[in-house]
């Protein structure tokens, strides 16, 4: 099955620094990275998300880029505030089609905190 | 529109006991989840469902029973709660043909 690593697992940087988090992954078969945001006490939140079609994909302060060939893929956050201060997992999955049903495997989950 | 709901919110057992946790989604959602969270481990797949009447098991199936009699609800069950199980549990769901999957509040719950 597949298996996901997610890296570093805390992260700590200054308001206004970039924030990287990097994961990879085993099964080449994988077409589908979501990145959730989580903050302490909530539901984790989809906040960016990319397929294996595409390279590279921005929404505002976040991107993630995707490595097909080294099998690995990040999220990148620039000008970091305070408020992103929460716990980052990436996840990834075969897609909804055929016989995976759009099962996540997700990373262990990164603590970013922003420090004013 | 609630979204995706999940019943209890916390919940204290003893060892053996049982209970049943139940997800609920207003979406019309064909896919529904059931994960559960521990430190440092992200989120791990216990059971999923492509559609009502039907089920199956995830990664860490172990211990727990699911059903879905409704399109709805997703319930997940403990038949005998051990003290391994003490986790958060989250419910999600999404609908075919699109991969987004939407996540309830979660439950936390304690085998002591």
């Amino acid at each position: 099955g597949e298996n996901v690593e997610q890296h570093p697992s805390t992260l700590s940087v200054q308001e206004g620094d970039s924030a990287v988090i990097k994961c990879t992954y085993s099964d080449s078969a994988s077409n589908y990275f979501p990145w959730y945001k989580q903050e302490l006490g909530k539901r984790p939140q989809l906040i960016i998300d990319i397929r294996s079609n595409v390279g590279e994909k921005k929404d505002q302060r976040i991107a993630v880029t995707l490595n097909k060939t080294a099998k690995h893929f990040s999220l990148h956050i620039t000008e970091t505030q305070p408020e992103d201060s929460a716990v980052y997992f990436c996840a990834a999955s075969r897609g909804g089609g055929g016989t995976s049903y759009g099962k996540l495997t997700f990373g262990q989950g990164t603590i970013l905190t922003v420090h004013p | 529109n609630a979204g995706v709901t999940q019943t209890p919110k916390f919940r204290v057992l003893k060892t053996g006991q049982s209970m049943t946790l139940l997800c609920a989604q207003d979406m019309n959602h064909e896919y529904m989840y059931w994960y559960r969270q521990d430190p440092g481990m992200g989120l791990r797949l216990i059971h999923y469902s492509v559609g009502e009447g039907t089920t199956a098991k995830g990664e860490v199936p172990d211990g727990y029973n699911v059903s879905r009699l409704k399109k709805q609800n997703f319930l997940l069950g403990l038949e005998s709660a051990a003290p391994s199980q003490t986790s958060v549990y989250f419910c999600a769901s999404r609908t075919g043909g699109v991969d987004t999957q939407y996540f309830g509040p979660g439950t936390r719950l304690t085998v002591l």
